[in-house]
């Protein structure tokens, strides 16, 4: 099992809808977890931590699901600046301590139509 | 605010010419990382050093070397370049080794490399 999963998509959405992603990680032992935003041909930027109670930014709603080891992100009332990909990031324990490694999702590519 | 800076942008070599990637940083970030990003694969960590002074491997590091010349640069070489080492490698850093709570990674805008 890979470390990290997405679905790739594409999602092809209309302005307006909601669509959600979700991610699966494999080591129960990971204690931070992110979404981030890629524009085409540009470098991923910080969408937003993800916190076990749940936390939301205005349209943007993230979960945790440690018991079932998956991560959501659920996007409401689309906008056609939402096009992007979505990276799913996890980090990893590495050895003992507090060392870990961020590893990334393959991303899944949204595009909302008008 | 220049964040992260990578240099080149671009660049397209031969099968076995060297070259080195430069990164700096303006944050005063403890940890820096180095990725390479290819269709279908995602990113994934060619080194990494935690703190100025110390490096170690990612997940991909063969072929390549790195150095952290001081708490701002963190470079990575390219020995004897092969056409699978072309991607485009992001360089990143963060306040703290991100196995230390919620930090947040800030990327360089990329080198799109070609090889040849």
């Amino acid at each position: 099992r890979k470390e990290v999963e997405q679905d790739p998509g594409p999602f092809n959405v209309p302005e307006g809808a909601t669509v959600a992603f979700n991610c699966t990680y494999s080591n129960s032992a990971s204690q931070s977890f992110f979404w981030y935003r890629q524009d085409c041909r540009k470098e991923p930027k910080l969408l937003m931590s993800v916190y076990s109670s749940g936390n939301e930014d205005g349209r943007f709603t993230a979960q945790l699901n440690r018991a079932s080891q998956y991560i959501s992100l659920l996007i409401r009332d689309s906008k056609l600046s939402d096009s992007a990909t979505y990276l799913c990031v996890v980090n990893i324990p590495r050895g003992g301590g507090s060392q870990g490694n961020l590893i990334f999702g393959k991303g899944t590519k949204l595009s909302v139509k008008p | 605010n220049a964040g992260v800076t990578q240099t080149p942008k671009f660049q397209v070599l031969k099968t076995g010419q060297s070259m080195t990637l430069q990164c700096a940083q303006d944050m005063n970030h403890n940890s820096m990382y180095w990725y390479r990003q290819d269709p279908g694969m995602g990113l994934r960590l060619i080194y990494y050093s935690a703190s100025e002074g110390t490096t170690d491997k990612g997940e991909v590091p063969n072929g390549y070397n790195v150095s952290r010349l001081n708490k701002r640069e963190f470079s990575l070489r390219l020995e004897s370049a092969a056409p699978s080492q072309t991607s485009v490698y992001f360089c990143a850093s963060s306040e703290a080794y991100v196995g230390q709570g919620n930090t947040e990674a800030f990327f360089g805008q990329g080198t799109r490399l070609t090889v040849v």
